[in-house]
């Protein structure tokens, strides 16, 4: 059974790096492609980039410049490092698997809430 | 970059009702269009993949349909728990952009 789930630190001061994980069981992520997701509280979604199953990546380019997303194949883990945080990144950050058959985000893990706040 | 524009932002709609919601793409972008319903408290589920596949275990109330830059998502005989936020996104390639959303209610 195919499940991810994200953590992190729930609350982060402004300026400061935000790290998050997502551990996924279930597949193998030398073979799936995994994306990190945000959503502001009330608000729609941001694709924010991708890690694909070969460890290359692409992110947005309206954040490119503070993101980074790496993993851990031996532990199945997604890490996601965004630096220079403000107070509009708050948000319920997912991570998610891209399927090879849909090319989409068919799996979503529960979310991660991140408050940037002093 | 591709941006992805919803309408209508809202709709209040009766069960039973037909309901079409609509995604325009800013460039061609074939049939690499999904559809998500997400739910209040709840992650994205998918719905629709490649514009018009239905995704597995999706009613089949649900269908999507479209190409190039104008694509639908039609929900036919609405039923109480279909009330929920839709999103577009564009798929298989970067950057995989959201829609900003078309929230369903029911009367």
């Amino acid at each position: 059974q195919v499940q991810l789930k994200e953590s992190g630190p729930g609350l982060v001061q402004p300026s400061q790096t935000l790290s998050l994980t997502c551990t996924v069981s279930g597949l193998s992520l030398t073979s799936n492609s995994v994306s990190w997701i945000r959503q502001p509280p009330g608000k729609g979604l941001e694709w924010m980039g991708v890690i694909w199953s070969n460890g290359g990546t692409d992110y947005n380019s309206a954040i490119k410049s503070r993101l980074s997303i790496s993993r851990d194949t031996s532990k199945s883990q997604v890490f996601l490092k965004m630096n220079s945080l403000q107070t509009e990144d708050t948000a319920m950050y997912f991570c998610a698997r891209i399927t090879s058959m849909t090319m989409a985000f068919a799996y979503w893990g529960q979310g991660t809430l991140v408050t940037v706040s002093s | 970059n591709i941006v992805m524009t919803q309408s209508p932002k809202s709709m209040s709609i009766s069960v039973g009702d037909r309901v079409t919601m609509n995604c325009k793409a800013s460039q061609n972008v074939g049939n690499n269009i999904a559809w998500y319903q997400q739910k209040p408290g709840q992650s994205p589920k998918l719905l629709i993949y490649y514009a018009s596949n239905r995704y597995t275990g999706v009613p089949d109330r649900f269908t999507g349909g479209g190409y190039g830059t104008d694509f639908t998502l039609t929900i036919n005989s609405v039923q109480a728990e279909d009330a929920a936020f839709y999103y577009c996104q564009r798929i298989y390639n970067s950057p995989w952009t959201f829609g900003g959303g078309t929230k369903l209610e029911l009367k």
